[in-house]
């Protein structure tokens, strides 16, 4: 069974702090990563993918691939409460379907 | 503007009942996803198709059917309702034949409740 896992939350961050949500995988060969977005009662929204070891930046995200660990992570910086939903960690285990991972709420206090 | 689009948005229906659900997407999009959402589980996948006349059972099929006749449509049939099977479903699409990068982009959702 192919598993993405992510802490449930709810991670609490004050207005304007960096935000850190973490996601393991299981299969090794997985070769392309993604973060959604989903506010309450809506669709999930993609915010970025990764295929690299390493860093990806836009704007204020940072996605955070490392592939010997088997674990990709997700800065959020200057986190404002319009952050504030749950991410979604999706791993592209082969012919684009995404197992994703049960979601972190994330809530931002101003 | 292209989109993907779902109906009904909410769905009451009773147990042995059968139902379909809709979705369309004006992308052109080759691959198509069904996806239901539940408390703690996350999204699974139920079915796929990667174009017209492919259909591919996901994680979660037991219970659902799909066909695909056209680009644009990919409606999800629930062949006798079960309680089990109150969720949100999600349809997603994205552009290219199975590539590792390809981004899905997801419709606005059915609630549906069997009661």
């Amino acid at each position: 069974q192919k598993e993405v896992e992510q802490n449930s939350g709810p991670l609490s961050v004050p207005e304007g702090a960096i935000a850190s949500l973490n996601c393991t995988y299981s299969d090794r060969g997985s070769q392309s990563f993604f973060w959604y977005r989903q506010y309450s009662g809506k669709s999930p929204e993609l915010i970025m993918f990764i295929y690299s070891n390493g860093d990806k930046e836009d704007g204020r995200f940072t996605a955070q691939l490392n592939k010997a660990s088997q674990y990709v992570s997700l800065l959020i910086r200057d986190s404002q409460p319009s952050d504030s939903a749950t991410y979604l960690c999706a791993v592209n285990m082969g012919g684009n379907k995404l197992v994703f991972g049960a979601g972190t709420i994330l809530r931002v206090k101003s | 503007d292209a989109e993907i689009t779902q109906s009904p948005r909410h769905k009451i229906t009773e147990t042995g009942r059968q139902v379909t659900l809709a979705c369309h997407q004006t992308w052109n999009h080759n691959n198509m996803f069904w996806y239901r959402q539940d408390l703690g589980h996350g999204l699974r996948l139920i079915h796929y198709s990667y174009g017209v006349h492919d259909t591919n059972k996901g994680e979660v099929s037991d219970g659902y059917s799909v066909s695909r006749s056209n680009t644009e449509d990919l409606p999800l049939t629930l062949e006798s309702a079960a309680s089990s099977q109150t969720s949100v479903y999600f349809c997603a699409s994205s552009e290219f034949g199975g590539g590792s990068t390809d981004t899905q982009y997801f419709g606005p959702g059915t609630r549906l409740t069997v009661l």
